[in-house]
């Protein structure tokens, strides 16, 4: 399995203000996927991150609300701009375990708190 | 469209009990992954298990054993003999196979506890 490390753990930041969440894989990985995940709520996937092109979002999530960067095959960046209360949540990044494999494993999360 | 429900939204079980999580899905796929991941209260998504659609036989891990059934489109995951740190979030969820497609679909969630 991959480990996966997030930066930061947690945040508490203001309303309109911009926030960038790191995570890094201990391997090369193609896919990273980011989730959204509200309090008590279930996980919702955001976008995916392929490195060498422009990352996929699903519906309801737009580039200029979440830009994602995946400059390598071990790092991706998710930001969430110019954020209002109703962005609080825990972001999780995710990643394919294998080329072949189908198991997928997740970050620690970020928990975001927006006031 | 896929989805996954779970309909059991929570379950209060005392110490040693057995308790089955119920897990239904939706897919047109005829090939499809199927996982159990378990939230604690730290928040942590812990991976328990992946079943591909066309392996029915159900698995035994300790004190775990899931039910996969494809005529009634459910995969069940059952705890035997209960323990408090067993209590958490149990998510199951659903990936299609088509291309390079991986995302999972997740199921609500149960939240589990158990009382000591």
């Amino acid at each position: 399995s991959a480990v996966i490390s997030q930066k930061p753990s947690r945040d508490i930041c203001q309303r309109g203000t911009s926030l960038t969440i790191q995570c890094q894989v201990d391997s090369q990985v193609t896919m990273m996927f980011w989730y959204r995940q509200q309090p008590g709520q279930s996980l919702t996937l955001i976008a995916t991150a392929n490195q060498g092109s422009e990352a996929t979002y699903e519906s309801g999530f737009v580039i200029d609300k979440f830009p994602i960067s995946r400059p390598n095959l071990t790092f991706s960046t998710l930001t969430v701009s110019n954020m209002s209360p109703e962005d609080s949540s825990i972001y999780l990044c995710s990643v394919v375990g294998a080329a072949r494999s189908y198991e997928q494993y997740f970050g620690p999360g970020t928990r975001l708190t927006v006031t | 469209a896929q989805k996954v429900t779970q309909a059991q939204t929570e379950i209060s079980v005392v110490e040693k009990e057995d308790v089955t999580l119920d897990c239904v899905y939706e897919t047109r796929d005829t090939t499809y992954y199927l996982f159990w991941y378990k939230q604690p209260p730290s928040g942590e998504l812990v991976f328990l298990i992946r079943r591909n659609s066309f392996d029915e036989q159900n698995e035994i891990s300790g004190r775990y054993s899931w039910n996969f059934q494809k005529s009634t489109s459910s995969f069940n995951f059952t705890i035997t003999a209960s323990q408090v740190v067993d209590s958490a979030v149990y998510f199951c969820a659903l990936s299609q196979s088509s291309g390079s497609a991986r995302q999972l679909t997740f199921g609500s969630g149960t939240q589990l506890t158990v009382l000591p």
